[in-house]
């Protein structure tokens, strides 16, 4: 079964300071991974999706890591900015038959002027 | 291009009731997963919409129900609905089914239940 992870839950920083957020999923056979922003009480916003292929991608102040043999991902943000303050949530999709996608719990980001 | 519409924003409805709640795909999109959000936790999957069809299902009973259109609109409806089921409810859409492909969300409708 499918478990998604993120360290840590919680995470205040001052601004201007380079910062990594954590996923860590249980089962490797995923097609890819995503990475989504959301503001209180709003959707989601896609940032990155990295398939399974590749080991990293760029957008930006934004670089997202991924290692599927360990089961990790991580989230760079460069230069932090007060409006980067969101909870930033991983999501993996199940080889299954369906293609089930599953989120972690997000790591809620506040960064301090 | 337009994004990914959800109506209403938000609902009021009591123990018992049913509600639908609406959703629009992106255009060229022929794919709509719904989720469940509560307060404080990752979205979980309720079920997929795939050309119309049923296609997988997250741990949710048979109340929560779904349809898809000709258009790929769909909605999400929810009978007999309990205190639990007040959440932000979240549709995506993607070309193609959701694990393969980029998903794109749409703002939520927030349903109380009272």
């Amino acid at each position: 079964k499918q478990e998604v992870t993120q360290i840590p839950a919680a995470l205040s920083v001052p601004e201007g300071e380079n910062l990594v957020l954590n996923c860590s999923f249980t089962d490797s056979a995923i097609y890819n991974l995503q990475w989504f922003r959301q503001d209180p009480g709003k959707g989601l916003t896609s940032l990155l999706l990295i398939q399974s292929s590749q080991r990293e991608q760029t957008s930006g102040r934004l670089n997202a890591s991924l290692d599927k043999s360990s089961g990790r991902s991580t989230l760079y943000i460069a230069a932090s900015q007060p409006g980067d303050s969101a909870t930033y949530l991983c999501a993996v999709p199940l080889k299954t038959s369906y293609d089930k996608v599953i989120f972690g719990p997000g790591t809620s980001l506040s960064v301090i002027p | 291009e337009t994004g990914v519409t959800q109506s209403p924003t938000h609902l009021i409805k009591t123990r018992g009731q049913q509600v639908t709640l609406r959703c629009s795909s992106q255009s060229g999109h022929n794919t709509v997963s719904w989720y469940q959000q509560a307060l404080g936790q990752g979205p979980q999957f309720i079920f997929q919409y795939y050309r119309e069809e049923e296609n997988g299902r997250g741990n949710f009973p048979p109340r929560f129900s779904g349809l898809q259109f000709p258009n790929y609109s769909s909605e999400l409806n929810v009978n007999a609905l309990e205190l639990d089921d007040s959440a932000l409810y979240l549709c995506a859409s993607s070309s193609g089914t959701s694990g393969r492909n980029e998903q794109f969300f749409g703002p939520g409708t927030r349903l109380t239940v009272l």
